[in-house]
């Protein structure tokens, strides 16, 4: 099976602390993915990876970056944290460019910025 | 992107069909729908998809009309496990990768 790992289930960090949340896949995919949810405005798409090193921004890239420098593992960073960053945010990896395959997705990561 | 429309909830009765739809009437020709279900407090997970035709695998099947405009997703026989958020999405497709656009989706509320 799939496993997408993401390495904490809560975090609690202050306002202005450089955030790391770490993600790992084991499955050899290209693409890698970081969502954020909140209540009534569903799974937003934060940034993405097709491949290492490469990165794309996604819906809601601000106050955000990403690094993949290798391929199990993509880290999204909170550059200094705020209080409208507290959310769940998910990981997702997927094979390839085709349009074919699915992505599996993390746990996710319960953040609150305080 | 094609942006898809779903009805914000649906109830179902334990051990009934639910039927999910799915409005996608900007879907491309390469563009294939996926549905997704995320369970409270899970991270989402895969359902099926299709491009054209139907399709059917141990969880549910998926209708895709003709002009491809709309889909229905089928849960045959609903388990109160099955509650849940649907999502219907139109797997983008670039040069670069693929990205996963999710909407608010359908929460389904199966009772007994």
């Amino acid at each position: 099976d799939v496993k997408v790992t993401q390495s904490s289930r809560y975090l609690v960090k202050r306002t202005g602390e450089k955030v790391f949340l770490e993600c790992v896949q084991d499955m050899d995919h290209e693409n890698m993915f970081w969502y954020r949810q909140d209540p009534g405005l569903g799974l937003r798409l934060i940034y993405f990876s097709y491949d290492v090193k490469m990165k794309e921004k996604g819906d809601i890239p601000e106050g955000y970056s990403v690094s993949r420098e290798k391929k199990e593992r993509f880290s999204l960073i909170l550059e200094s944290a705020s209080t409208n960053q507290t959310s769940m945010y998910l990981c997702a990896s997927s094979l390839g460019s085709s349009g074919r395959t699915e992505a599996f997705f993390g746990q996710g990561t319960r953040l609150t910025v305080v | 992107d094609a942006k898809t429309t779903q009805p914000p909830s649906m109830d179902c009765a334990e051990g009934r069909a639910a039927n999910l739809p799915c409005n996608h009437s900007t879907i491309s020709g390469n563009e294939y729908v996926y549905w997704y279900r995320q369970i409270h407090s899970q991270g989402p997970q895969y359902i099926i998809h299709g491009l054209k035709n139907n399709e059917t695998n141990e969880m549910a099947s998926l209708i895709i009309t003709e002009d491809r405009k709309s889909s229905t997703l089928i849960l045959p026989h609903a388990t109160l496990r099955d509650t849940a958020v649907y999502y219907c999405i139109v797997r983008v497709f670039n040069q670069a990768g693929t990205a996963l656009i999710f909407g608010k989706g359908t929460t389904l509320s199966v009772s007994s």
